[in-house]
């Protein structure tokens, strides 16, 4: 049971274009989501997270959206630059548990 | 400069041998966690732990073994009752007392000769 989803494995954006990720989880009991960045062979970096208190949290270019009622949360980079190119990781989690649930990840290419 | 760092970056299994993938970190984390990663899948909880001398299975914890007798080392020993140990396996910590961050190592990919 796929408790937090990525519908789309590959994304190609124009450089200087916006970026949006998306993300849809099935569990409620969610309280805290998390944006990771994964080079190959390399380990993910943490991005950035939002809180479900929060419907958006902004940090520099990127913002995460959240959608409670839709169960649905949203990465945008803009502008894209060829760097953000990578795998693109969401997380969840709830209160009280230590352990991350991730989707399977987007591979984002930004096409100079 | 703190982080967490994990060794070797390629490991070579034989057939019917254990392995132990070394993790460590100078964050000061509670917190410790085991991750494998598959092509094309997200990543999966092997074990974590929260405490010293305590730890608990995770999703795919068949086949795996972990300690924690330090609060820096939380080492992986992948057992040779894993049947399909090939994958890039990635440690973590955070906090741990409601700290929801998890800070990544570089990753050790095992291969099967």
């Amino acid at each position: 049971d796929q408790q937090v989803k990525q519908n789309s494995p590959s994304l190609s954006v124009q450089e200087g274009r916006i970026s949006i990720l998306n993300c849809d989880y099935t569990n409620s009991m969610f309280d805290y989501f998390l944006w990771y960045k994964k080079y190959p062979a390399e380990g993910p970096t943490f991005l950035i997270s939002i809180s479900s208190i929060k419907d958006k949290n902004e940090d520099g270019r990127f913002t995460v959206f959240l959608n409670k009622s839709a169960k649905h949360l949203s990465l945008h980079i803009v502008p894209s630059q060829p760097g953000d190119s990578a795998v693109y990781f969401c997380a969840a989690k709830y209160f009280g548990n230590e352990k991350l649930t991730f989707g399977t990840g987007t591979r984002l290419t930004i096409i100079p | 400069d703190g982080g967490i760092t994990q060794s070797p970056k390629y490991l070579f299994r034989k057939e019917g041998q254990n392995v132990t993938l070394s993790c460590e970190q100078n964050l000061n984390h509670d917190a410790m966690y085991w991750y494998r990663q598959d092509p094309g899948q997200g990543l999966r909880l092997i074990y974590y732990s929260q405490i010293v001398n305590d730890f608990q299975k995770g999703d795919i914890a068949e086949g795996y073994s972990v300690s924690r007798e330090k609060k820096e080392s939380f080492p992986l020993t992948v057992t040779s009752a894993q049947k399909n140990p090939t994958a890039f396996y990635l440690c973590a910590s955070s906090t741990g007392t409601g700290g929801e961050t998890q800070y990544f190592g570089p990753g050790t990919r095992l291969l099967v000769l």
